[in-house]
């Protein structure tokens, strides 16, 4: 499969703590979406990082990508009770630009 | 600007019935995706299409599926005789174009009774 599996599959944390969560896949990729879902809603999108980028930030967010490791990491700073949601990657692996979403991390963080 | 939306949010259909779901991507953005999205798990890839045209559609689960984009805008899935092993919320979204930034419409929530 190539799908991106995250892991842990679930996080709890207290507000203000960081949380880190990661992805790996198995085939090379394009590019690498991190999308978070509050229950019974849509999916945000939060970065893309693209193969021939290490690094990227937004806000409170960070992603890494290792192509070597075939893994990303989504890590949160001070994390908020708002940031309780699932978290995804997907992974574009073909030139088509469709994703392969793994199950997701889910995070709670307690106020 | 406006996201992606979707109609309806919430369908519930008898089994054996056909549905049709509506997907209006974001203005201007050339790639629409279908997925679906069963309880507890990531989106499943349904199908895609760059304007009018169905590039793939190696996700749709049977010959009961169907979708379509006649303009390269609105786009359209269909399933008939609904089974009950249907029963997902239907996620559609855009992007400017391939290998770009996909955005998610809230979905449509299926339960075939």
């Amino acid at each position: 499969s190539q799908q991106g599996e995250e892991d842990p599959q679930a996080l709890s944390i207290q507000e203000g703590e960081n949380a880190t969560m990661n992805c790996s896949y198995k085939t090379s990729i394009n590019n690498l979406q991190w999308y978070r879902q509050n229950s019974g809603r849509g999916l945000v999108h939060l970065i893309l990082i693209r193969s021939n980028e290490r690094e990227k930030h937004s806000g409170r967010l960070r992603v890494t990508l290792d192509t070597s490791k075939k893994s990303s990491s989504l890590l949160i700073t001070a994390s908020r009770a708002a940031d309780t949601a699932s978290y995804f990657c997907a992974t574009d692996w073909t030139n088509a630009g469709k994703s392969t979403f793994g199950d997701g991390t889910t995070l709670t963080v307690k106020p | 600007g406006a996201g992606v939306s979707q109609s309806p949010r919430y369908k519930v259909a008898k089994r054996g019935q056909d549905v049709a779901l509506r997907c209006d991507p974001i203005s201007g953005h050339v790639s629409l995706f279908w997925y679906q999205q069963a309880l507890g798990q990531g989106p499943e890839f349904l199908t895609y299409f760059q304007n009018e045209a169905q590039l793939d559609k190696s996700g749709l689960p049977s010959d009961r599926f169907f979708a379509e984009r006649p303009e390269g805008s609105v786009s359209t899935l269909k399933i008939q005789r609904t089974q009950q092993e249907d029963s997902a919320v239907y996620l559609c979204a855009s992007s400017f174009d391939r290998g770009y930034e996909q955005y998610f419409g809230p979905g449509t929530r299926l339960t075939v009774t």
